[in-house]
């Protein structure tokens, strides 16, 4: 049973647009929860993160939204650009340290 | 600032060898470490954790084994590799454990098994 699903699988938006990576996850323990960016051949970056006492996360272009009844948050990325191309992965976290991932949504931005 | 290295870059080894790689942490006390394993395209998936030296914990079996030699060093290993072992392998590091833990990566070394 996959803890942390993500969708879709791979996006494609215009440069300008708001792309929007979609996340839910099984577990009700999970509370916080990372986001990272993953260029090809680089390790993941930290991108943004949540704390399941939050609802909304903001950060220059990058919005999480969560809704922890419905077990589900949103990446938003506003005014995209064709260097945020990679693959962004949501990931969750309890109290042990476990660190779970999504399988990751693949943005293109096109110029 | 804190800094991660990760050796080697990259590695092309044949079924049956050894393997060593190798994470240090510079620039922070006492981290917690990790070890991931990303097959290519794929999600990363925690192997190891290390709170302390000296001491790690398994999260999944993989014929893999790692240690904690010093406060900032971490190695993962095996005495015989598996063409299931090629992938990409990441150290990462933390200062709080728990629900509070915000996990940092390193670059990563890419591991191919022929």
């Amino acid at each position: 049973q996959q803890q942390v699903r993500q969708s879709p699988q791979s996006l494609t938006v215009w440069e300008g647009e708001t792309a929007i990576l979609n996340c839910s996850y099984e577990d009700s323990t999970f509370n916080y929860f990372p986001w990272y960016q993953q260029f090809p051949g680089e390790g993941p970056a930290l991108l943004i993160s949540i704390r399941s006492v939050s609802d909304k996360k903001e950060d220059g272009r990058f919005t999480i939204f969560f809704n922890k009844r419905e077990k589900k948050l949103s990446l938003h990325i506003t005014d995209s650009q064709p260097g945020d191309s990679a693959t962004y992965f949501c990931a969750a976290n309890t109290n042990t340290g476990k660190l779970t991932f999504g399988d990751g949504t693949v943005l293109t931005v096109k110029p | 600032a804190q800094t991660i290295h990760q050796w080697p870059v990259a590695e092309i080894k044949a079924v049956g060898s050894p393997l060593s790689l190798g994470c240090t942490i510079k620039g922070k006390s006492s981290p917690n470490l990790y070890w991931y394993w990303q097959a290519t395209g794929g999600t990363l998936q925690q192997l190891f954790y290390s709170i302390t030296v000296g001491q790690v914990e398994s999260v999944v079996q993989l014929n893999l084994s790692a240690s904690r030699p010093k406060d900032d060093q971490f190695i993962l290993s095996t005495e015989k590799l598996l063409l299931s072992h090629s992938g990409f392998y990441l150290c990462a590091w933390s200062l709080v454990w728990g629900d509070q833990d915000t996990q940092y990566f390193g670059p990563g070394t890419r591991l191919l098994v022929l």
